[in-house]
């Protein structure tokens, strides 16, 4: 079965470093997704990304966040200058339509912690 | 008031047994509904869309309420394998994006 994979599982990064989370979704979907879950807080929406662009940004998705698809394959999410408070879950996601009528699909994620 | 809000929990209940979950939403112009699973540590996983009319998939039954702008989720005989986190999900207006609740934990024993 298709699967979304993510890498790193685990990021470890100092307060003002940037990193980059990978993901690389379902090969014929063709809706992208990052979400964030902080530890024992609800799974938040931070951008939407459909035909090489953002298709919706939450607040949380400031100019520190940017993403990114570099090639066919590969959806990346970049934080600039990481804050203690980036420290969460980030999960990607991709769908073959919107999400109002198509299931996502999750990667298992990549647990940032800022130090 | 918050997107989605659920039952706090969390629901303790012996295998067998038949517990109701709750969801209210905030936004009169979402347009799909579903509930999810996740596991500890895990990423969510669909478990069921919600539909007006209810939907039932085995031991599972999800009814939609538009009008007072309600989600339930009722799991029948429950099983040690249903231990999880159950999260309440909507779709923004434009449907671009998933808005979760943040989740009930059921724990099922033996």
């Amino acid at each position: 079965e298709p699967e979304v994979t993510q890498t790193p599982s685990h990021q470890v990064t100092q307060m003002g470093q940037e990193v980059i989370l990978r993901c690389v979704p379902i090969s014929n979907h063709l809706y992208f997704y990052w979400y964030r879950q902080i530890l024992g807080q609800k799974v938040e929406f931070l951008v939407s990304f459909y035909n090489n662009e953002i298709s919706e940004k939450s607040e949380i998705f400031d100019d520190q966040f940017s993403v990114e698809r570099p090639d066919g394959s590969n959806f990346t999410l970049k934080i600039r200058s990481t804050k203690l408070e980036d420290s969460a879950m980030y999960f990607c996601a991709s769908s073959s339509g919107l999400a109002s009528l198509y299931e996502q699909y999750f990667g298992p994620g990549t647990r940032l912690t800022v130090t | 008031r918050k997107e989605v809000e659920q039952d706090p929990g969390p629901f303790n209940v012996p295998e067998g047994a038949t517990v109701a979950f709750n969801c209210t939403y905030s936004n009169s112009a979402s347009q799909s509904f579903f509930w999810y699973r996740q596991d500890c540590r895990k990423e969510p996983k669909l478990l069921m869309s919600v539909y007006s009319s209810g939907n039932e998939d085995g031991r599972f039954t999800a009814q939609l309420n538009r009008a007072s702008q309600y989600i339930s989720l009722l799991i029948r005989d429950s099983k040690l394998s249903d231990s999880a986190t159950y999260l309440c999900v909507v779709t923004n207006q434009a449907g671009t994006a998933l808005i979760f609740g943040k989740g009930t934990t059921l724990s099922v024993s033996s």
